[in-house]
C-alpha cells in the first residue's frame, strides 16, 4: 500500500479556516485519497474523498497538488467540534482488498476558542 | 437510520472468560469490518465481510479471537479465552458497495473491553 505522511498534531484557532496537509509521494495512479476523522470517544467519520480534481462537500475542501504527491484537507471555518484526529488514507479500487482501510497515525486537530 | 449499533458500549471482565461483541450494521450495506484500537498499535482491521461471508481475516491476531455474520443485520466478534492484552476499543463498521472510488465506511460508537 502506498503511504501517506502526517504532521502529528497542528493547532488552530476557532472560526479560522484549517489546512491539514498529507503526503503521498508514492501513489499510484489508481489510488483514491480519503479522509476520515475521529473526535474524541467516537468512533472514525468519513470526511471526504477524491482521485484528481478538488473537491468540497458539507463538511470540508479536498485540494489535490497537480502531481497528487500531496493533498489537503481544509476546514474553511473551524468550530470546538472540529477537534479530532485527521488520517488520511489512500485506496486503490483496483485491487483485491481494496475495501479495507489502512490507518495510519493521524493529525492530532487542536482547536482553540 | 439508526448507523452502526454495537453492543455492550462498556465491558469489564475477569482473564479467561468469553467475550462477545455484538454489531449491527446500517441496513442494505453490504460490507461489515471488525477494527480495534489501542494506544500502541492504533486502529487495526481484524475482519471483513461481503454479504455476510468473510473475506479477509489476516488481522485476527489469533485462536482466540472469531467472527461470525450469520445474516445481514448481525454480526458477533467472540474473543475465548480473554486476555488483558485484549483490552481496547472495538468497532464495527459497514459501507455500501457505490463502485469504483467509493466504499465510505460508517463506524458505530464501539465498544470498550477491560480484561483484568
Amino acid at each position: 500500500d502506498a503511504k501517506t505522511t502526517q504532521p502529528n498534531s497542528m493547532e488552530s484557532n476557532e472560526e479560522e479556516p484549517v489546512h491539514l496537509p498529507c503526503n503521498h509521494s508514492t501513489i499510484s495512479g489508481t489510488d483514491y485519497i480519503h479522509w476520515y476523522r475521529q473526535l474524541p470517544s467516537q468512533g472514525p467519520e468519513y470526511v471526504i474523498h477524491g482521485l484528481t480534481s478538488n473537491v468540497n462537500n458539507r463538511m470540508a475542501s479536498l485540494a489535490i497538488a497537480e502531481d497528487r504527491k500531496s493533498s489537503t484537507l481544509i476546514l474553511h471555518r473551524a468550530t470546538l467540534r472540529d477537534a479530532a484526529v485527521y488520517y488520511c488514507i489512500l485506496r486503490d479500487p483496483l485491487i483485491q482488498g481494496a475495501q479495507k482501510l489502512v490507518f495510519g497515525q493521524g493529525t492530532r486537530l487542536t482547536i482553540n476558542p | 437510520d439508526a448507523g452502526v449499533i454495537q453492543s455492550p458500549r462498556h465491558e469489564v471482565t475477569e482473564m479467561g472468560q468469553e467475550v462477545t461483541l455484538r454489531c449491527k450494521p446500517i441496513s442494505g450495506h453490504d460490507y461489515l469490518f471488525w477494527y480495534r484500537q489501542t494506544m500502541m498499535r492504533g486502529l487495526e482491521l481484524l475482519i471483513y465481510f461481503n454479504n455476510n461471508v468473510p473475506i479477509d481475516d489476516s488481522g485476527m491476531p489469533e485462536d482466540r479471537f472469531s467472527a461470525k455474520m450469520p445474516n445481514a443485520s448481525f454480526s458477533t466478534l467472540k474473543i475465548q479465552p480473554s486476555e488483558p492484552r485484549d483490552s481496547a476499543v472495538y468497532f464495527c463498521a459497514s459501507s455500501p458497495n457505490r463502485g469504483v472510488g467509493s466504499y465510505e465506511q460508517y463506524f458505530g460508537p464501539g465498544t470498550r473491553l477491560t480484561v483484568t
